[in-house]
């Protein structure tokens, strides 16, 4: 089963800009488009990027997406950080016709 | 205004079942895609079960053969019945609408509040 695997906890200093990755089992990271989600505490999911490195209306330019090939992994970088962006972040993916969420990451700024 | 609102959730024993609903409203939801997405108490989101618009049905491994997932177009209405629960299900459960973008990719772009479910003896 294919797993998107996620770094437990990142912190940085507001102002500043923090990379959280999201890294496949197996396969290409490539074959299917990553999403990410924004979990503050005790509210729903938000969509903050689609497709790799598209923005919902509404989700500011310091959000952005990327994938690399040869990690086969994805990327949601958050740069000019604020104290509001303090949340869990999730990446989620697909395999075949099941969907696949990371174990997320909880940024921490500081 | 997109809203989903679910319902349904409480203290069930092992072994037991649970209805949930999702009450949609603010768009045609006949024509949308759905899912439920459940999460643990400070763990992370885990893909349950999906319907398509024309009824078709996908589960995740681990609720495949307890859960069944249905909808009620009439009723603007999403469901997931849940037997033979285990500890393991406890859970915020969430609908979720999807939004499609180029083959076949897809978002969830809507979430409601979520109910929560609670598996003890």
């Amino acid at each position: 089963n294919f797993m998107l695997t996620q770094p437990h906890s990142v912190s940085e200093s507001p102002g500043k800009t923090v990379t959280i990755s999201c890294t496949g089992s197996s396969g290409s990271i490539a074959s299917n488009y990553v999403q990410w989600y924004q979990q503050r505490p005790g509210s729903a999911p938000t969509t903050v990027i689609f497709e790799d490195n598209q923005r919902p209306s509404g989700v500011p330019d310091r959000f952005s997406g990327s994938i690399d090939r040869s990690s086969n992994s994805a990327s949601l970088t958050i740069s000019g950080l604020k104290t509001e962006d303090e949340a869990d972040y999730y990446c989620q993916s697909f395999d075949s016709t099941n969907v696949v969420f990371g174990g997320g990451t909880k940024l921490t700024v500081l | 205004e997109v809203q989903l609102v679910e319902s349904g959730g409480g203290l069930v024993q092992p072994g037991g079942s649970l209805r949930l609903s999702c009450a949609a409203s603010g768009f045609t939801f006949s024509n949308y895609d759905m899912h439920w997405v459940r999460q643990a108490t400070g763990k992370g989101l885990e893909w349950v079960s999906l319907i398509g618009s024309a009824g078709d049905t996908y589960y995740a491994n681990s609720v495949k053969g307890r859960f069944t997932i249905s909808r009620e177009n009439a009723k603007n209405s999403l469901y997931l019945q849940m037997n033979n629960l285990r500890a393991g299900d406890t859970a915020v459960y969430y609908c979720a609408r999807v939004r499609y973008f180029g083959s076949g990719s897809y978002y969830f772009d809507y979430w409601g509040q979520g109910t929560l479910v609670t598996v003890s003896s």
